[in-house]
């Protein structure tokens, strides 16, 4: 079975500082795909950004990036230069690119909080 | 623009009574799935549909039940059977990115509570 752990349950960053939120994974699929979601206040769940388990290079969006560490089974997210619109809860999720089903497993996430 | 549409937003229920969440989507995927989030948790699968006229257990299945009459619409019924039905549910169905990879896109989501 999948397996998501995000070990942080709350994170402070200072406004324009950067902030790594970590994430682990375990799966014994050799094909699988890492998420991360943001979660504002609303409760939208928005996409940030995505890695293949056979992608070479890490992900990067904008301000967001990915350290994926295969052989340590992590993934955690990279956010530079954080802004207050930052502040969230931040989730890490896996999905098994080789079962042809697209659904996904959730750590229970990060809250960030950004401080002016 | 493609999306998918929860509603209500936000519902009230009286233990003992049923309740239908409803999602439409225009993405024009197969698939669709119901996540529900309770505070501090991460998303839990309830329900999934691969396929029009066919859906599929999650992680968490009892006391919800489902249908897939059209590819547009996966309602979903918190039963009276669900002890613990306060919750945030979620509805997703995949987006393919110019990148090429699917990612899950989520409604806004529909928030209920037991009275």
């Amino acid at each position: 079975a999948q397996k998501i752990t995000q070990t942080q349950p709350g994170m402070f960053v200072q406004e324009k500082e950067a902030v790594t939120l970590d994430c682990t994974y375990d799966t014994s699929d050799p094909s699988y795909g890492l998420f991360w979601y943001k979660q504002p206040s609303s409760g939208e769940m928005i996409f940030l950004i995505y890695q293949g388990s056979y992608d070479q290079q890490n992900a990067t969006e904008g301000r967001y990036s990915l350290n994926f560490q295969k052989a340590r089974k992590s993934a955690n997210l990279v956010i530079s230069a954080s802004q207050l619109g930052d502040s969230a809860m931040y989730f890490c999720a896996m999905r098994d690119t080789g079962a042809g089903s697209y659904q996904l497993t959730f750590g229970k996430g990060t809250k960030l909080s950004v401080i002016p | 623009d493609g999306g998918i549409t929860q509603s209500p937003k936000y519902l009230f229920r009286k233990e003992g009574q049923n309740v239908t969440l409803s999602c439409e989507q225009n993405l024009n995927h197969d698939a669709m799935y119901w996540y529900r989030q309770d505070p501090g948790q991460g998303l839990r699968l309830i329900y999934y549909s691969q396929i029009v006229n066919d859906f599929q257990k999650g992680d968490i299945a009892e006391g919800y039940s489902v249908s897939r009459e059209k590819k547009e619409s996966f309602p979903l019924t918190v039963t009276s059977a669900q002890k613990n039905p306060t919750a945030f549910y979620l509805c997703a169905s995949p987006f393919g990115r110019d990148s090429g990879a699917n990612v899950l896109t989520f409604g806004a989501g529909s928030r209920l509570t037991v009275l």
